[in-house]
């Protein structure tokens, strides 16, 4: 049970590039998250997904966009990427979006923008 | 947006201690508690939740004081396992409802053989 992975695990890519990072999810999770973790902060949510189709923004949008066609899929574009967007991302998946729910954390992905 | 803090440490004990860390949060209208764990470049997993009447599970032990806003996690018995990140994360009533979930820096627990 592949439960929530995310590609690439790591990636380097230059300033003014665009990036997708993908997370796929194999529980029918209806909630999707992705978040950044740097050093000095704790994770900081940039978009979330309450199911397919339907997205909204967290708390450091900009610069990212997100889609989610299928309950399964989240993915994550930076439009052009910044050294500031150099940090580790985490997506995440929840049964439901209320204030009991656990969620469940991929392996994160390693992004470096030079 | 409403804080969530904690000593970063590091706390650096022997195994076979016990070792106690709080955590304190700024909105009083908070509505969930949860202590997370992360590895060292790993991703965070739920540890346990905590409970207004507060909750064991095996040598863990979480409480909650309102009163005050903080929770507490205590390890009793340290094993070198226990070597980890401890997340404190605090559900806060927010416009979106599922954004909710803010997380402290974490606590950096160290164990010694």
């Amino acid at each position: 049970d592949a439960g929530i992975t995310q590609s690439p695990r790591y990636k380097i890519t230059e300033t003014g590039r665009q990036v997708t990072l993908m997370c796929h999810q194999t529980w029918s999770h209806s909630y999707m998250f992705w978040y950044r973790q740097d050093l000095g902060h704790g994770l900081r949510l940039i978009y979330y997904s309450a199911a397919a189709d339907i997205t909204d923004k967290g708390e450091v949008p900009d610069g990212y966009v997100v889609s989610r066609s299928k309950t399964e899929n989240f993915p994550l574009t930076l439009e052009s990427a910044t050294r500031s967007q150099t940090s580790v991302y985490f997506c995440a998946s929840s049964e439901s979006g209320g204030p009991s729910y656990e969620q469940y954390f991929g392996p994160g992905t390693r992004l470096t923008v030079t | 947006r409403k804080e969530v803090e904690q000593d970063p440490g590091p706390f650096n004990v022997p195994e076979g201690a016990t070792v106690a860390f709080n955590c304190t949060y700024s909105n009083s209208a908070s509505q969930s508690f949860f202590w997370y764990r992360q590895d060292c470049r790993k991703e965070p997993k739920l540890l346990m939740s905590v409970y207004s009447s507060g909750n064991e599970d095996g040598r863990f032990t979480a409480q909650l004081n309102r009163a005050s806003q903080y929770i507490s996690l205590l390890i009793r018995d340290s094993k070198l396992s226990d070597s980890a990140t401890y997340l404190c994360v605090v559900f806060q009533v927010s416009g979106g409802g599922a954004d909710g979930l803010t997380f402290g820096k974490g606590t950096h627990l160290i164990i010694q053989p």
